[in-house]
């Protein structure tokens, strides 16, 4: 069990480019979420699949922010036209199918800046 | 709607100190109740969890229990070691609709001094 990875660990970007953030879950974990965590808050929902549907999606989550997991296994969170309002951590989990959804599993994540 | 709330920190410990990180919470139901922590440099971690009222989770000398009449779920350890901090983040989920959706708290930075 090497835990959830997400890929890249870091990245700076200038406003108005589009970013796009790996997220592998631990393996044959079915749920996979995405949470964004700014600096000195909690983090917060922003999207969930089981398998490959997205089943929810937060009002956070603009129109700028796309994410797909097309095989049920890894996932992408892609941001377009990036704005500063965007810097923050991304983050991912993940969740087995003879667990309930809420216990989830968390990766490193992702830190966005843009500059 | 649903929301956590926990006390400010940064909290700064002796070791060996009494730790207490109070956490209230705001639902509409019966949600399930849990408190994680961040290691520096690390992702966030389950530390314990309670599903119902009065349920008391533990952890690695940390306890925590439901308490429905005062709607709080406050953190508690005997004799913390410098090796505890982190930040710890109180959360709450909803299993009444569907539970994958975790809310969290503002986190508690804990400072611990040898």
């Amino acid at each position: 069990d090497t835990g959830v990875s997400q890929n890249p660990r870091h990245k700076i970007t200038k406003r108005g480019q589009n970013v796009t953030f790996r997220c592998d879950p631990i393996s044959e974990h079915n749920r996979l979420y995405w949470y964004r965590q700014t600096l000195g808050q909690g983090p917060e929902f922003l999207t969930y699949f089981q398998n490959e549907a997205q089943l929810e999606k937060s009002r956070l989550l603009s129109d700028r922010f796309s994410a797909e997991r097309p095989k049920g296994s890894f996932s992408t969170l892609e941001i377009q036209r990036t704005e500063q309002g965007d810097s923050a951590m991304y983050l991912c989990a993940s969740s087995p199918r003879y667990e309930q959804p809420d216990t989830q599993y968390f990766g490193p994540g992702t830190r966005l800046t843009v500059l | 709607g649903n929301s956590v709330t926990q006390m400010e920190g940064p909290v700064t410990l002796s070791e060996e100190a009494f730790l207490t990180i109070n956490c209230t919470y705001t639902a509409t139901g019966y949600p399930s109740l849990f408190w994680y922590v961040q290691y520096p440099g690390e992702g966030l971690q389950l530390l314990l969890k309670a599903t119902k009222a009065d349920d008391k989770g533990s952890n690695k000398g940390f306890e925590a229990t439901y308490r429905k009449e005062t709607t709080s779920f406050h953190l508690e350890k005997g004799s913390v070691q410098v090796s505890d901090s982190a930040v710890y983040f109180c959360a709450l989920s909803d299993p009444h609709t569907g539970g994958f959706k975790t809310i969290f708290g503002a986190g508690t930075r804990l400072f611990v001094k040898a």
